[in-house]
């Protein structure tokens, strides 16, 4: 079955970055792309962008460009989402989400991570 | 952008009755849309994708219509387990969006 298990919770000072890994298992990595997918606290979800495992092309939300790199490690099956110069504003749960393909050939998300979450706090 | 507007953004309602949520998309996005289903603490977990197909394993008490721009999730006959906060999602472009959720809860 298909399992995303993602890096564990991280406090940062604002102005710093983190990085949040998501190691995929139970199907061919290179076959989906990964999303990642942010929620503030108490808030509702926001995209933030993806990755083709399988070439490494990315596509960024404009809100985030300039400020987020997604890249993926083919040998250990892992991507990873790293989010710079933080601020309170990005304290969140993050969460990788890999998507499935309706009848079709469209990608919607399916499976998610159990999140991250990351504390920006001085 | 598309933006996904919900409705209401609460509901109180008893276990037993029929509920529906709405979600209108700012334009058309044909039936690719999705709903989510979020617990606290949780990751969403999908009940609904192109608008009406029900996720395996997700019971039939769910069900989705529309298309287009105005879409809805009906609960037939609420159960406990049923209280949480609900989420529709287009995927037709990027950048992906999501309405601001309904949060369903007892009354």
């Amino acid at each position: 079955q298909v399992q995303l298990v993602q890096s564990g919770a991280e406090v940062k000072k604002p102005g710093a970055s983190v990085k949040v890994s998501c190691k995929a298992s139970g199907y061919i990595f290179t076959s989906y792309y990964m999303h990642w997918v942010r929620q503030a606290p108490g808030q509702g979800l926001e995209w933030m962008g993806v990755i083709n495992p399988s070439g490494g092309s990315t596509s960024y939300a404009q809100k985030f460009q300039g400020r987020v790199t997604m890249t993926r490690d083919t040998s250990t099956s892992t991507v990873y989402m790293e989010l710079s110069s933080l601020r309170s504003e990005d304290t969140a749960v993050y969460y990788c989400v890999r998507g499935s393909y309706d009848s079709s050939g469209r990608e919607y998300f399916q499976h998610w991570g159990q999140g991250t979450l990351v504390t920006v706090s001085s | 952008d598309i933006q996904m507007t919900q409705s209401p953004s609460s509901l109180s309602a008893s276990v037993g009755d029929r509920v529906t949520i709405t979600c209108r998309a700012s334009q058309g996005i044909s039936s690719w849309l999705v709903w989510y289903q979020q617990k606290p603490e949780k990751a969403p977990k999908s009940l609904i994708y192109a608008a009406s197909t029900l996720q395996s394993g997700v019971p039939s008490r769910f069900s989705g219509s529309g298309s287009g721009t105005d879409f809805s999730l009906t609960i037939s006959s609420l159960q406990p387990e049923d209280f949480a906060t609900y989420y529709c999602q287009q995927y037709n472009s990027y950048p992906r969006t999501f309405g601001q959720g309904t949060k369903l809860e007892i009354k």
